[in-house]
């Protein structure tokens, strides 16, 4: 089975810090998403990358940048985080079999 | 662009009641739908899904039918159970790259 794995269940941060979302997927996926995920609004796409070093954004990309240096490995920054950002991020890998989605990161920023 | 309207929650059941969540999508083409499902700390699950007109997806006794006529892929159940409970999401893929578009999600929940 793919798996996506996520580093952090939980991340407590402070107001304008720069914060990075780890995202590592095992099954040579060269699609790689981000959502953010809140309650009344379902899942939104933040970044998407089909490619190592490519990067499209999604609906959301504002505060966010992304990074995919190694086809695996797909991070998310906040450059300088806010209270508004306080979210559920899920990453997600797409093969031939579809998306796989990671555990989720419960992001506070304080 | 694409888009999934879902019904709102939470719809509140009691087990082996029949289960029914609405769900439409506006899209361009032949998209296809899914429904995922999230467990309480849980990522999404894949529960089914349908890729032309007229399928049915089905599994864990849950069923949606893609029906272009009223553009709906309604989820549905005939008998719930506790361990159901859990947050159903609608979702869309069209031609193309293929990005899922999501609809805000129906809590279920199931009491014995």
């Amino acid at each position: 089975d793919v798996k996506v794995t996520q580093s952090s269940r939980y991340l407590v941060k402070r107001t304008g810090e720069k914060v990075f979302l780890e995202c590592v997927q095992d099954m040579d996926h060269e699609n790689m998403f981000w959502y953010r995920q809140d309650p009344g609004l379902g899942l939104r796409l933040i970044y998407f990358s089909y490619d190592v070093k490519m990067k499209e954004k999604g609906d959301i990309p504002e505060g966010y940048s992304v990074s995919r240096e190694k086809k695996e490995r797909f991070s998310l920054i906040l450059e300088s985080a806010s209270t508004n950002q306080t979210s559920m991020y899920l990453c997600a890998s797409r093969g031939e079999g579809g998306y796989t989605f990671g555990s989720g990161t419960r992001l506070t920023v304080v | 662009g694409d888009s999934v309207t879902q019904m709102e929650g939470p719809v509140t059941l009691s087990e082996e009641a029949f289960l029914t969540i609405n769900c439409t999508y506006t899209a361009t083409g032949y998209p296809s739908l899914f429904w995922y499902v999230q467990y309480p700390g849980e990522g999404l699950q894949l529960l089914l899904k349908a890729t032309k007109a007229d399928d049915k997806g089905s599994n864990k006794g849950f069923e949606a039918t893609y029906r272009k006529e009223t553009t709906s892929f309604h989820l549905e159940k005939g008998s719930v159970q506790v361990s159901d409970s859990a947050v159903y999401f609608c979702a869309l893929v069209n031609t193309g790259f293929q990005k899922l578009v999501f609809g805000t999600g129906t809590r279920l929940l199931v009491s014995p």
